[in-house]
This record gives C-alpha cells, sequence and structure tokens, in this order.
C-alpha cells in the first residue's frame, strides 16, 4: 500500500494560465475526494467520484474547474484561467467506504 | 456559515503533560467525526475517529469524547511528545441517506509540546 500519491507537488504558474493535477488514490479505493486549503483555514470540500461517476461539486468548483476520474482510478483536476485567488493547497482523498479518508500530500499552487 | 468549529487556533503543552483540542459543531445530522493532524507541506493524516453513537474511542495515546447533547468533542494527548506538535483538524461526515462521505473541517488549532 503506496498511499495516495499526487503530482505535481508545487506549481507556480501565470494568472490565465491552465493547470492540471493528478491524484492517484490507494488502490482499491473506489472513493476519491477533491478539497482545496488556504492559509489558516482546514480543507473545504470541492468535488467527490464514486468510481468514475463524479456524484457532487461544490458550489466553489466554479466553471473554470473540472475534475475526471477516467476508468474509477487516477483523477485529474483542470483549473482553467487561473486566477490569484485559485493560490491554495489542492488535497486528494480516497477510501473504500464513506468513513475515513486517507489523505495525499498535496499541490501547492501559487498563481502569480 | 462555519459548521465545525475550533474556537482556539493555538495550544502550548509542556511534554509528558495531557493536551486537550476542543471542536464544537452545529449540525445534528453529523454522525462521524475524525482528527487529523497535519505537518507543514504535508497532506492531513488521519488520528482516530468516533462514530456518533458512542461517546468514547481510545487508540494509545490518543482518546476522542463525544457530547451530542453539546454538540463538542474533544481530543485528548497523554502523554504529549514533542513529535506531536503540529496542526489539528477535527472533522465531521455530513452523513444523511445520500451519504457521499464528505468532510466538513475546522480551522485547525496549532498544537506545540515544548520539551
Amino acid at each position: 500500500d503506496t498511499g495516495v500519491s499526487q503530482n505535481p507537488r508545487h506549481k507556480i504558474t501565470k494568472r490565465g494560465q491552465n493547470v492540471t493535477f493528478r491524484c492517484d488514490p490507494i488502490s482499491e479505493h473506489n472513493r476519491l475526494y477533491w478539497y482545496r486549503q488556504t492559509l489558516g483555514q482546514g480543507p473545504e470540500f470541492l468535488t467527490y467520484f464514486q468510481n468514475e461517476a463524479q456524484l457532487e461539486k461544490s458550489r466553489l468548483l466554479s466553471d473554470r474547474f473540472s475534475a475526471e476520474r477516467p476508468k474509477g482510478s487516477f483523477s485529474t483536476l483542470e483549473i482553467q484561467r487561473t486566477e490569484q485567488g485559485d493560490s491554495a493547497m489542492y488535497l486528494c482523498a480516497s477510501t473504500s467506504g464513506a468513513d475515513t479518508q486517507y489523505f495525499g500530500p498535496g499541490t501547492r499552487l501559487t498563481v502569480l | 456559515d462555519q459548521q465545525v468549529k475550533q474556537n482556539s487556533p493555538s495550544l502550548s503543552v509542556q511534554e509528558g503533560r495531557i493536551s486537550i483540542l476542543n471542536c464544537d459543531y452545529t449540525n445534528s445530522m453529523f454522525d462521524y467525526f475524525l482528527w487529523y493532524k497535519k505537518y507543514p507541506a504535508e497532506g492531513p493524516t488521519f488520528l482516530i475517529s468516533i462514530s456518533s453513537i458512542k461517546d468514547k474511542n481510545e487508540d494509545g495515546r490518543f482518546t476522542v469524547f463525544l457530547n451530542k447533547s453539546a454538540k463538542h468533542l474533544s481530543l485528548h494527548i497523554v502523554p504529549s511528545q514533542p513529535g506531536d506538535s503540529a496542526v489539528y483538524f477535527c472533522a465531521a461526515n455530513a452523513g444523511g441517506s445520500s451519504n457521499t462521505g464528505k468532510l466538513i473541517f475546522g480551522q485547525g488549532t496549532t498544537l506545540q509540546v515544548k520539551p
């Protein structure tokens, strides 16, 4: 069990550029979550997948954000036309049930 | 609206003493609670959890207490060690019939354990 992995760990981009993050969950975990954490706050829910189906999206997820989980394994989170307010830590978590979620190390995004 | 609140931004204790971290929630539908520990530049690490049908759960040095009537839970660490220094997050599972399992987090409490 290698745990949840996320790539890249850090991303610096210029405002207006598109970025994509990847999350590889713990194998056989059918549920995958994306959260966003800003300084001084706890993680905030963005979206949830059960297998390949995206079943819930937060209102925080504007139309510039899109997430996919093809084949129900890894997931990608894309942000189009990045804004400075998108700077945050993006966290991925997975679980096989509806209880304990296991988090990856996160991707730190800085938008200049 | 902050449904899960950790009102103490920071806590400092001496090594070997007890650390008590508190968390309050507002939604009576929450049925599962978790504590995570987070070091800088890392993702949250699961510590301990408790179901709403229980009032106490213990795992080694960590004990979580749940008071449903007060909508309050606390994490006790005994004895505290310098390696416990981190940010601690309380989280609640929203539950419900369409349980997606999404977690709602508090703002976190930074614990410093002094040698």
